[in-house]
C-alpha cells in the first residue's frame, strides 16, 4: 500500500516561489506525479518523476529522490490562477495511483 | 472533443436506494477509473478497468460494482446506498493502464440521506 503525506496549506505572495512537499511510503514505486485541481473542477496533470532529479516544465518544476522517498513541486512566479490544491500520486508496481490529500495553495496579491 | 463526460453532475439519493453514475470517454482511451474524493482523504480507487472486458477492484471497492462493456463507458453501479456513500465521484481514463496520466471527468456530487 501507499502512504502519502504533503502539508494541508501553503499561503504564498503573487510573484512569489512555494514549495510543496510530499513524502511517500510504498511497497512498490513505479513513478510519482502531480496533479493540479481548482476548487470545485476536475484534477489535471501537471508532471512525472521516474529517476530522480529535476523535471522542470515552464513555471512548474518537480524534483524526485526515491531514496528518500521525496518529492517536491516547485511553483515560480506565482500567479493569482495558480491558487488550487495540487496532489501528489504515487504509482505502485500494479501501475494504479495512489493521491495524497492534496496542498491547498493559496495566492495572495 | 468532449473527452470524458460524467452524469449526473449532483445527486441526492435516499439510503437503500440503487444508483448508476455515468461515465463516456471519446478519446478511446483503453484504462478506465472511478475514484472518490473526500475532504481531508484526497482521491481513492474504487475500481479500474485496463481494457473492455475487464475490470479490478480499488483500494475501496465494497458497496460499488463496475462493468466495461465497450471501449467508451464505464458506468458505477451503487446497489444499495449508504450515507457514507456520500462523496465527490470522478472518473477518468488513461491511454493504457500502465500510463500515469490521467485525464478526469467533472465529478459527480452524490449525497446519500
Amino acid at each position: 500500500g501507499q502512504n502519502i503525506d504533503q502539508p494541508t496549506e501553503m499561503t504564498a505572495t503573487e510573484g512569489a516561489i512555494v514549495q510543496i512537499n510530499c513524502t511517500y511510503q510504498t511497497s512498490g514505486f513505479n513513478g510519482l506525479f502531480w496533479y493540479q485541481q481548482h476548487a470545485g473542477e476536475a484534477p489535471t496533470f501537471l508532471s512525472y518523476n521516474v529517476l530522480d532529479g529535476l523535471e522542470e516544465k515552464g513555471r512548474f518544476s518537480s524534483f524526485l529522490s526515491r531514496s528518500k522517498g521525496y518529492s517536491y513541486l516547485l511553483l515560480k512566479e506565482l500567479q493569482m490562477k495558480d491558487s488550487a490544491s495540487y496532489l501528489c500520486a504515487v504509482r505502485d508496481r500494479d501501475y494504479k495511483l495512489s493521491f495524497g490529500a492534496g496542498t491547498t495553495v493559496t495566492v495572495r496579491a | 472533443t468532449a473527452g470524458i463526460t460524467q452524469a449526473p453532475t449532483s445527486q441526492i439519493l435516499a439510503a437503500g436506494r440503487s444508483m448508476t453514475l455515468r461515465c463516456t470517454q471519446d478519446m478511446r482511451h483503453n484504462a478506465m477509473y472511478w475514484y472518490r474524493q473526500d475532504l481531508g482523504l484526497g482521491l481513492r480507487l474504487i475500481h479500474y478497468s485496463n481494457t473492455a472486458g475487464t475490470t479490478g477492484k480499488g483500494e475501496v471497492p465494497d458497496g460499488y460494482s463496475v462493468s466495461r462493456a465497450n471501449t467508451d463507458d464505464f458506468p458505477l453501479t451503487l446497489a444499495s446506498a449508504v450515507p457514507s456513500q456520500t462523496s465527490v465521484y470522478f472518473c477518468a481514463s488513461s491511454l493504457t493502464g500502465d500510463t500515469g496520466e490521467l485525464f478526469f471527468g467533472e465529478g459527480s456530487r452524490l449525497t446519500v440521506l
